[in-house]
């Protein structure tokens, strides 16, 4: 049964300073693996979709590796803006079945001025 | 192109009562997942729906059950509601296996 564990479960950082949010699964047989944002509330955002066969995916400020064999992936954000305060949340899709996500509890950041 | 969209966004209901939550896939796609997240923790999957047959359930009771319709909108039904089917529910949507899952803005369920 896949778990995914999200670390550290909450940060709080002043503007401007890079970031590097970890996640590690139990399961390493997976399609993919995606990052997403959540606002307070509010739905998901997706932010990098990370295939099996993938290393890394960027997207602007965003860095998202993947080493499939170690169960981890890391999001790093780069200069870090009071607008990235949010939850993020990692998801690995189980391979073998339907693609369903399994989520961590996520990580919930704060970026102050 | 218009992406998932749910409705209503909130709804209060009685412990006891049915309810029905429904959402509008992002256009051309034809995979729809539902998800159940309560406070403080992270989404859990209930079902998926691709080209309107369920391929895929999580661990939820059969009071949860849903319909996708021809054109890839999806409805979830939950009966016999009890307080801790309080949640947002999200549903997402995919052009198939293996791609992308968008989410919708969710709906916030409390039951009372």
């Amino acid at each position: 049964k896949q778990e995914v564990t999200q670390i550290p479960a909450a940060l709080s950082v002043p503007e401007g300073e890079n970031l590097v949010l970890n996640c590690s699964f139990t399961d390493s047989a997976i399609y993919n693996l995606q990052w997403f944002r959540q606002d307070p509330g509010k739905g998901l955002t997706s932010l990098l979709l990370i295939q099996s066969s993938q290393r890394e995916q960027t997207s602007g400020r965003l860095n998202a590796s993947l080493d499939k064999s170690s169960g981890r992936s890391t999001l790093y954000i780069a200069a870090s803006q009071p607008g990235d305060s949010a939850t993020y949340l990692c998801a690995p899709a189980p391979s073998g079945g339907y693609n369903k996500l399994i989520f961590g509890a996520g990580t919930r950041l704060a970026v102050h001025p | 192109e218009t992406g998932v969209t749910q409705s209503p966004t909130h709804l209060i209901k009685t412990r006891g009562q049915q309810v029905t939550l429904r959402c509008s896939s992002q256009s051309g796609h034809n995979t729809v997942s539902w998800y159940q997240q309560a406070l403080g923790q992270g989404p859990q999957f209930i079902f998926q729906y691709y080209r309107e047959e369920e391929n895929g359930r999580g661990n939820f009771p059969p009071r949860f059950s849903g319909l996708q319709f021809p054109n890839y909108s999806s409805e979830l039904n939950v009966n016999a509601l009890e307080l801790d089917d309080s949640a947002l529910y999200l549903c997402a949507s995919k052009k198939g296996l293996n791609t992308e899952a968008f989410f919708g803005q969710g709906t916030r369920l409390t039951v009372v």
